[in-house]
């Protein structure tokens, strides 16, 4: 099977632009789960969407958003980008109702200038 | 990353053994996973434990104990390329937790 797919790998923007992710899960896998990684904290749980519904969200500002397809691909949203959203982000796929481990993607690596 | 704690780094020599410790609340526990994460690279799967014991998978073993809240890898016959990040994950009331990770190095 083809592992979990992200795209741009890399993406530099401006302060106040916006940005949109996209991730390609593993065949079969309805569960997306987005994270967002910095040094100083770590993986941060962002939102995990099964089924095109958003199934939980951590502790992020409206700026950050998501959505799910029908074919289970799934984006992120970050409007109105800060310097403090420089990160890498990643999406993890995984098979619900098994032991839910999750399947990394290579992540979006974005600098916000 | 409430209250899963993990060493934030650990330095060990090429061909010893090493253990990364985790620990994390109990309340709503159902596993808790290993993830290896090389340097700019996206984690990977090690393992993951449901039941408390020992759970070995080549050079590779994970313990779980769930009425302690504790967990630890230990990693055997240590290589250069285990060089890496180690994340521990927990699983709990529907959502998968991570801690900040342990980075070890690995001196020759």
């Amino acid at each position: 099977k083809a592992g979990v797919t992200q795209t741009p790998r890399y993406l530099i923007k401006t302060r106040g632009q916006q940005v949109t992710l996209s991730c390609s899960p593993i065949s079969g896998h309805r569960s997306v789960s987005w994270y967002q990684q910095t040094p100083g904290q770590g993986l941060q749980f962002l939102f995990e969407y099964f089924s095109e519904t958003q199934r939980n969200k951590g502790n992020f500002p409206g700026r950050f958003s998501g959505r799910q397809f029908s074919n289970s691909r799934s984006e992120m949203n970050v409007s109105t980008l800060e310097l403090g959203d420089s990160a890498l982000y990643l999406c993890a796929s995984y098979q619900r109702g098994g032991t839910d481990t999750q399947y990394f993607g290579p992540g979006t690596r974005l600098t916000v200038l | 990353g409430q209250n899963i704690d993990q060493p934030t780094e650990m330095t060990a020599t090429e061909g010893a053994i090493v253990q990364i410790n985790c620990t994390y609340q109990t309340s709503g526990f159902n596993g808790l996973f290993w993830y290896q994460q090389h340097a700019g690279e996206a984690p990977t799967f090690l393992s993951y434990n449901v039941l408390d014991g020992l759970e070995e998978k080549g050079r590779f073993s994970s313990f779980l104990s769930r009425s302690k809240g504790y967990s630890y890898l230990l990693l055997k016959e240590l290589q250069m390329k285990d060089s890496a990040s180690y994340l521990c994950a927990v699983s709990r009331d529907d959502k998968i937790i991570f801690g900040k990770g342990t980075r070890l190095h690995i001196l020759p």
